[in-house]
């Protein structure tokens, strides 16, 4: 089974904070990976996806990604009451794979 | 703007009572696809169409159906739904080819009573 494992949470950081969230995938053949924000009772939205080791940025927001560790994370600086959401980590194994998703609240 | 549209947004059904959930897109992307995503979990791919090429997953009951009559419009149909299959459905499109990045509907959410 291709598993992606993401910490629940929540994670609570205080506004301005940088959010930090990880996220592990069990197939070493993966490609490509994504960050998904979902509001609650909303659908997944895309925030970034990165292809290659290295960091890749975009605003506010960092993904990080470690083949070798197969490891995969996502930074919001500046954290925002309205970055408070869950964040997905999906990873493309053939079939895109999604983790559970870990809860973030940022506290004004 | 291109996007994806489900309908309806809310569902009620009555336990065993057929229902057909919609997604429509104008990205004009060759796939699409059904998850089921229950409170809590992450989302479960159903099934996916590349075209016209079905894929069911191995695991997705065969309550559940799909049909996908032109590029633009996909099809979940349960056919008898029980209790457990009151979820979030969402529908989601890609490219294909080397673009894989999935964009995702608004999502049916259905209850089943």
């Amino acid at each position: 089974q291709k598993e992606v494992e993401q910490n629940s949470g929540p994670l609570s950081v205080p506004e301005g904070a940088i959010a930090s969230l990880n996220c592990t995938y069990s197939d070493r053949g993966s490609q490509s990976f994504f960050w998904y924000r979902q509001y609650s009772g909303k659908s997944p939205e895309l925030i970034m996806f990165i292809y290659s080791n290295g960091d890749k940025e975009d605003g506010r927001f960092t993904a990080q990604l470690n083949k070798a560790s197969q490891y995969v994370s996502l930074l919001i600086r500046d954290s925002q009451p309205s970055d408070s959401a869950t964040y997905l980590c999906a990873v493309m194994s053939g079939d895109m794979r999604f983790g559970a998703g870990t809860r973030l609240t940022v506290k004004p | 703007d291109a996007m994806v549209i489900q309908n309806p947004r809310y569902q009620v059904t009555q336990f065993g009572k057929p229902v057909t959930l919609s997604c429509s897109q104008t990205l004009n992307h060759n796939v699409m696809y059904w998850y089921q995503q229950k409170s809590s979990q992450a989302p479960k791919l159903l099934f996916h169409y590349y075209d016209k090429d079905f894929n069911n997953e191995a695991d997705t009951p065969d309550n559940f159906q799909s049909r996908r009559p032109n590029t633009s419009f996909c099809f979940l149909d349960i056919r008898s739904p029980g209790l457990g299959d009151a979820a979030m459905y969402l529908c989601a499109t890609s490219p294909g080819g080397d673009g894989d990045t999935q964009y995702f509907g608004p999502g049916t959410r259905l209850t089943v009573l």
